[in-house]
């Protein structure tokens, strides 16, 4: 159970344009999801706490007009990267946690992201 | 400001033998840790947790212990097995923040067979 999944998982696009990407929880419902964004050799960024009908919760340095988080129900997730540049490549991961479970995240697989 | 460091980032055990994969951090607030693991181009796997209440947690080949003076954890894996060989995170959390996970740059075991 408590399995993670996120769509798509490599997305190659031009520059200027928006990218989406969805992460769900497909066994169990998630009242809130992180994004993380991961540089190479480098940790995993929290980006943002998104929590079930009500606004997204930023890190500070991270652009909310730029990534935009939508959390329509329990189980999805949208991260979407507007007007995407060449820096924003990287590897993006979101986590949920169960509704009323412990506190461990449980990881989707990632979503490679290359501007090109 | 890194608050929570692995100062290893790179490690290799030979099979069979125990990898002991180390973890510190700087803000004494932190009162949950976890361990994840990590394959490339994958999202981590959670491994093993412990809160600050217990100096160790054992979940078969996994144990964590916690050093909450030295603000120092460490995994230990015995016996080393070639399918270990991954990229290792340790996570922690301070409760009174909410639910922020700090993560340290990782630690790649290799477990040569």
């Amino acid at each position: 159970g408590a399995v993670v999944s996120q769509h798509p998982s490599w997305v190659i696009c031009k520059s200027g344009t928006s990218v989406k990407i969805e992460c769900r929880s497909l066994d169990f419902q998630a009242t809130t999801m992180f994004w993380y964004r991961q540089f190479p050799k480098q940790s995993l960024m929290l980006m943002a706490t998104s929590n079930e009908g009500s606004k997204a919760t930023y890190e500070q340095g991270v652009e909310k007009d730029k990534f935009l988080i939508n959390h329509a129900s329990l189980t999805l997730s949208t991260l979407t990267v507007t007007s995407a540049h060449p820096e924003d490549s990287s590897f993006y991961i979101c986590s949920a946690i169960l509704a009323g479970g412990s506190d461990t995240q449980y990881f989707g697989p990632g979503t490679r992201l290359t501007v090109l | 400001d890194q608050q929570v460091k692995q100062n290893s980032p790179s490690l290799s055990v030979q099979e069979g033998r125990i990898s002991i994969l180390n973890c510190d951090y700087t803000n004494s607030m932190f009162d949950y840790f976890l361990w994840y693991k990590k394959y490339p181009a994958e999202g981590p796997t959670f491994l093993i947790s412990i809160s600050s209440i217990k100096d160790k947690n054992e979940d078969g080949r996994f144990t964590v212990f916690l050093n909450k003076s030295a603000k120092h954890l460490s995994l230990h894996i015995v016996p080393s097995q070639p399918g270990d060989s991954a990229v290792y995170f340790c996570a922690a959390r301070a409760s009174n923040t909410g639910n922020q996970f700090y993560f340290g740059t990782g630690t790649s075991l290799t477990v040569i067979p």
